[in-house]
């Protein structure tokens, strides 16, 4: 079946300090990715949608220089954050949508804490 | 817009008890259903969908129907396990669109007792 490798699994940063992490679909093309950030019992927040050689798509209230998404080929997204402070900490899970059947296919989710 | 709503939990049962979770969506096209099923610290994994209206979905035991009369997506099982216990989310997503996105309830946590 489908599988998307997302990594690091979990990251402990300084603040002040950038962040990436990577969303890689194995076995399947995707032109688009998406971002979620979910915050403890709660449930997913769309971030922003990533389009292979174009500009990501933000949800409104997520800071676009904040949360740097890059889509460079048909397999792998990855999103920065960038200077982050303790309120970033959170996880984080990528998902990757297959060009051909629409399917969706998610992470395995990152554990980022910002210290 | 498109919008999902799920029992709250948190659901606590007996193993091999009866299970149901609630499930209504919003929705102004003919979406696809999902459920998806988050262990502890882990992203999540599809347990079961439905594309159109009366398909029911199935997987590991589980079951819901797509119920276009009453916009729901009900989650079933008819024995629980303690290996159950995890957070369940069910979404929808508006099928074949190239701009389709998914869209979630609120999760609900369901914990199994011995």
């Amino acid at each position: 079946g489908a599988v998307v490798s997302q990594h690091p699994s979990r990251v402990i940063c300084k603040s002040g300090t950038s962040v990436k992490i990577e969303c890689r679909s194995l076995d399947f093309q995707a032109t688009t990715m998406f971002w979620y950030r979910q915050f403890p019992k709660q449930s997913l927040m769309l971030m922003a949608t990533s389009n292979e050689g174009s500009k990501a798509t933000y949800e409104q209230g997520v800071e676009k220089d904040k949360f740097l998404i890059n889509h460079a080929s048909l397999t792998l997204s990855t999103l920065t954050v960038t200077s982050a402070h303790p309120e970033d900490s959170s996880f984080y899970i990528c998902s990757a949508r297959d060009d051909v059947n629409y399917g969706y296919t998610f992470g395995s989710g990152t554990r980022l804490t910002v210290v | 817009g498109d919008s999902v709503t799920q029992m709250e939990g948190p659901v606590t049962l007996s193993e091999e008890a009866f299970l149901t979770i609630n499930c209504t969506y919003t929705a102004t096209g003919y979406p696809s259903l999902f459920w998806y099923v988050q262990y502890p610290g882990e992203g999540l994994q599809l347990l079961l969908k439905a594309t159109k209206a009366d398909d029911k979905g199935s997987n590991k035991g589980f079951e819901a129907t797509y119920r276009k009369e009453t916009t729901s997506f009900h989650l079933e099982k008819g024995s629980v396990q303690v290996s159950d216990s995890a957070v369940y989310f069910c979404a929808l997503s508006d099928r074949g669109s190239s701009a389709s996105k998914i869209i979630f309830g609120s999760g609900t946590r369901l914990s199994i007792r011995p």
